[in-house]
């Protein structure tokens, strides 16, 4: 089955540890992307990487840390530095981020706990 | 269940009824869009998709209508089933580029 995992699917911190998320994908997709989801508002995007080894920020960067050494992984570090970390995150991948090929296809979503 | 939904609008359908969701986008320079589906804890699901060029498309069950005079984007679910009780929420993309605007949603609520 292709597609894109994330887990794990609930987790709970501390406050002032970092933790990271993970998100793999077997669509042999070049880009991927982090968002986060909150009560009444559109996803916002926080990390999106074109291909392997480059990454870019997105609307909301700040307290995240991402990285890109293989095609099919993307995890997602929440530092201590994010202000507001409790939310549900999700990765998405597709095709590519020009060209025509624009649909991005989601994970399963990490709902994250920050106490 | 996932708290994503709260405070969304909702529609509240009877079975068996089509449904209308409506979406108002922001950039008018956007030339394309998605319509999602996110059930209780779950991912957004893809449903169907429209580029500029075109007014409507179909597919199965399901049709989206772009207005782009008013920037309103809607989609028509035939024959609503218990099934397609969610949260649907419409994006859009400027240029083919990374960056999607994505609306906060509507939840479909579906009456046996």
């Amino acid at each position: 089955d292709g597609g894109i995992t994330q887990s794990p699917k609930y987790l709970f911190r501390k406050e002032g540890q970092n933790v990271t998320l993970s998100c793999e994908q077997n669509l042999n997709h070049d880009a991927m992307y982090w968002y986060r989801q909150d009560p009444g508002q559109g996803l916002r995007l926080i990390y999106y990487s074109q291909i392997v080894n480059d990454f870019q920020k997105g609307d909301i960067a700040e307290g995240y840390s991402v990285s890109r050494e293989k095609k099919e992984s993307f995890p997602l570090t929440v530092t201590s530095a994010q202000k507001n970390p409790t939310a549900f995150y999700l990765c998405a991948s597709s095709i590519g981020v020009s060209g025509g090929d624009y649909e991005q296809y989601f994970g399963p979503g990490t709902r994250l706990t920050v106490t | 269940g996932e708290s994503v939904g709260l405070h969304l609008p909702t529609l509240s359908v009877q079975e068996g009824d089509n449904s209308i969701i409506n979406c108002a986008y922001s950039n008018s320079a956007s030339d394309y869009f998605i319509w999602y589906k996110q059930e209780s804890g779950k991912g957004p699901q893809f449903i169907i998709d429209i580029r500029s060029n075109m007014d409507k498309r179909q597919g199965q069950r399901v049709t989206v209508l772009l207005n782009k005079t008013v920037k309103h984007l809607s989609l028509q679910i035939a024959a609503t089933q218990p099934g397609d009780s969610a949260v649907y929420f419409c994006a859009e993309n400027y240029g083919g580029t990374y960056k999607y605007i994505f609306g906060t949603g509507t939840r479909l609520k579906v009456l046996a």
